[in-house]
């Protein structure tokens, strides 16, 4: 267990619907990222969140959004969903923001049909 | 774009050898470099990293050597072991800049 947490494990939903990912971060850390790695792609960066507040984007979409709460939890947000958005979702959280190890969980495993 | 390229998907090694990863950049701005593991069902984990001030880090088994004309890192695992069966990532990023891009992973399976 990294102590990044991610709910759901999978999650399968129809195209066109709005799914929510949620990220609870390893206790202390301040930043969450979120990444997307699609089948035989890299993990490709989508934001961060540090302390509240967006500190980085990356190729996000813009049906794509997320927040990180007060009790620094985070959440991302996929609307209008497509076949291509089938992917697996990490989240990364660290204490600072800047070069750090990122602590990963284990992802949400989105399937569109 | 993709700045961070690895491009061998998969490597195959004998327990016992030296595993070679590869891993090539096109942005010189670069100047942070991290190795991350990956095991099925799991997120990836970190491994090692360097900075570009080094030409060389060292932790037990693994070795990162970076080489900053050519655009190009290395993670070595010696001697491999079985254990160290899993897909590895190279990563990149810009000091204060919190956008770490990762290349697309090299699979290494180490045979017994």
């Amino acid at each position: 267990d990294s102590g990044v947490t991610q709910t759901p494990k999978h999650l399968i939903t129809a195209t066109g619907q709005r799914v929510t990912l949620r990220c609870s971060p390893r206790s202390g850390d301040l930043s969450v990222y979120w990444y997307q790695q699609s089948l035989d792609q890299g993990l490709q960066f989508l934001i961060q969140y540090y302390n509240g507040e967006e500190r980085a984007k990356g190729n996000i979409l813009e049906r794509f959004s997320a927040q990180q709460f007060p009790d620094l939890h985070s959440e991302l947000n996929l609307s209008s969903l497509e076949l291509g958005d089938s992917a697996l979702y990490f989240c990364a959280s660290s204490l600072q923001t800047g070069n750090y190890g990122y602590t990963f969980g284990s992802g949400t495993r989105l399937t569109v049909v | 774009d993709q700045q961070v390229k690895q491009n061998s998907p998969s490597l195959s090694v004998q327990e016992g050898r030296i595993s070679i990863l590869n891993c090539d950049y096109t942005n010189s701005m670069f100047d942070y470099f991290l190795w991350y593991k990956k095991y099925p069902a799991e997120g990836p984990t970190f491994l090692i990293s360097i900075s570009s001030i080094k030409d060389k880090n060292e932790d037990g088994r693994f070795t990162v050597f970076l080489n900053k004309s050519a655009k190009h890192l290395s993670l070595h695992i010696v001697p491999s072991q079985p254990g160290d069966s899993a897909v590895y990532f190279c990563a990149a990023s810009v000091t204060n800049n919190n956008d770490m891009r990762f290349g697309a992973g090299t699979r290494l399976t180490v045979k017994p």
